[in-house]
């Protein structure tokens, strides 16, 4: 069935480091697909999206491109700050009339130190 | 200007206990959730309901059932608390239908942290 699969954490960097959080998908067809974030003590949220492929999903210096060739969603950011200590989920929604489901990733949690 | 509201936030029980977590969204959705996320991050879905019909149940003990009073509100019952029922709990919401902005895209409760003793 549809799924995603997201690289395992923990991820530690320094201050104004790379990041790469690797995501890949399976699926029947085109789902959208999704970066949700959870703060420490917070609900998700929706970091960012993208609907098609080679779509560019990108929000607080996030970015995500939806790849059909390599099935990838991988997550970038070209410095990290300590605020974006989080947990990250890749999701997907699930085929079914009225795409009730979402599918998470198993998250990746990402702490940065100053 | 709360989105997706739940209470409590915390809640510290009995085994053997029964509680309930309510939750409210004031996003005109059609659509409200219910997940379990473990200690170690992992969402589960446990139950979505449409229109106050229940749609999905996945594999959850009968010990939990969720209320639908109006499309506002799914609250979470539990009853015979066992200490594996440990967890937080998100409520989550979303509009349905085809297209759209928001299309798939689901908001998110502040969660409730359940420990069971």
């Amino acid at each position: 069935g549809d799924s995603v699969t997201q690289m395992e954490g923990p991820v530690t960097l320094s201050e104004e480091a790379f990041l790469t959080i690797n995501c890949t998908y399976t699926a029947t067809g085109y789902p959208s697909l999704f970066w949700y974030v959870q703060y420490p003590g917070e609900g998700l949220q929706l970091l960012l999206k993208a609907t098609k492929a080679d779509d560019k999903g990108s929000n607080k210096g996030f970015e995500a491109t939806y790849r059909k060739e390599t099935t990838s969603f991988h997550l970038e950011k070209g410095s990290v700050q300590v605020s974006d200590s989080a947990v990250y989920f890749c999701a997907l929604p699930l085929p079914g009339a009225g795409s009730y489901q979402l599918t998470f990733g198993k998250g990746t949690k990402l702490s940065v130190i100053p | 200007d709360t989105a997706v509201s739940q209470t409590p936030k915390y809640l510290v029980t009995q085994m053997g206990n029964d509680k309930s977590i309510k939750c409210e969204q004031n996003l005109g959705h059609d659509t409200m959730y219910w997940y379990k996320q473990d200690s170690k991050k992992f969402l589960k879905i446990m139950f979505s309901y449409n229109n106050k019909e229940l749609i999905i149940n996945e594999t959850v003990p009968n010990r939990f059932s969720p209320k639908s009073p109006d499309k506002a509100h799914l609250n979470l019952h539990i009853n015979s608390l066992e200490l594996g029922d440990s967890a937080v709990y998100f409520c989550a919401s979303s509009p349905t239908g085809a297209g759209g902005p928001y299309q798939d895209e689901q908001f998110f409760g502040p969660g409730t942290r359940l420990t069971v003793l």
